[in-house]
């Protein structure tokens, strides 16, 4: 069976700090895609990135950086330099390319950045 | 531009009663998703569609039913609502897995 674990449910940290992001999954398929989504106060699912399980590269992204490691499976994202604005509740998730579409969601951690 | 909308954003319902979410999207995606946000259990998937006609039951489906008359719409029905049933509901639908989901904006329903 798949699935993604959030192990840290709250995070909370000062403004400038750089903070990571854990995220493990599990599944026995060779090929999927990871992502990551964030969900600010407002509500809504943003999307962060995507990942296929064929690219190991880690990925910047201004302030944003991701670290796939399959050796461990893990799909870890970090904020440098950490903004207010960053204080949401961060999803990792994961779908197979299999026939199914269906997209399996991390419980989620809850990012506090304090001025 | 396309999008996907969900109506109402907010929904106060009694115990027992009938309750329908609406979902549309005009990205033309055959397959389309509701999810329960529930805090401590992230998102999950309650019904999903492959195309018109096609329906199927995700982890949390009891109490749920979706019905798909055409491409844009998924609307999801709570037969007899509870008060376990309160939560945020979350409609999406995607083109190919790769490109993940597009995701409505919500709807917070509480039933009383």
């Amino acid at each position: 069976a798949q699935k993604v674990t959030q192990a840290q449910t709250e995070i909370s940290v000062v403004e400038k700090e750089d903070v990571t992001l854990d995220c493990v999954y599990e599944t026995r398929d060779t090929t999927y895609y990871l992502f990551w989504y964030k969900q600010p106060p407002s509500g809504e699912l943003v999307f962060l990135i995507r990942r296929n399980s064929f690219d190991e590269q880690n990925e910047i992204s201004g302030r944003y950086s991701w670290n796939f490691q399959k050796s461990t499976s893990s799909f870890n994202f970090t904020i440098t330099a950490s903004q207010v604005v960053d204080s949401a509740v961060y999803f990792c998730a994961l779908i197979l390319m299999d026939s199914s579409y269906k997209l399996i969601f991390g419980s989620g951690t809850r990012l506090l950045v304090r001025p | 531009d396309a999008e996907i909308t969900q109506s109402p954003r907010h929904k106060i319902t009694e115990t027992g009663r009938q309750v329908t979410l609406a979902c549309h999207q005009t990205w033309n995606h055959n397959n389309m998703f509701w999810y329960r946000q529930d805090l401590g259990h992230g998102l999950r998937l309650i019904h999903y569609s492959y195309g018109v006609h096609d329906t199927n039951k995700g982890e949390v489906s009891d109490g749920y039913s979706v019905s798909r008359s055409n491409t844009e719409d998924l609307p999801l029905t709570l037969e007899s609502a509870a008060s376990s049933q309160t939560s945020v509901y979350f409609c999406a639908s995607s083109k190919r897995q790769d490109y993940g989901y597009t995701f409505g904006s919500g709807t917070r329903l509480t039933v009383v």
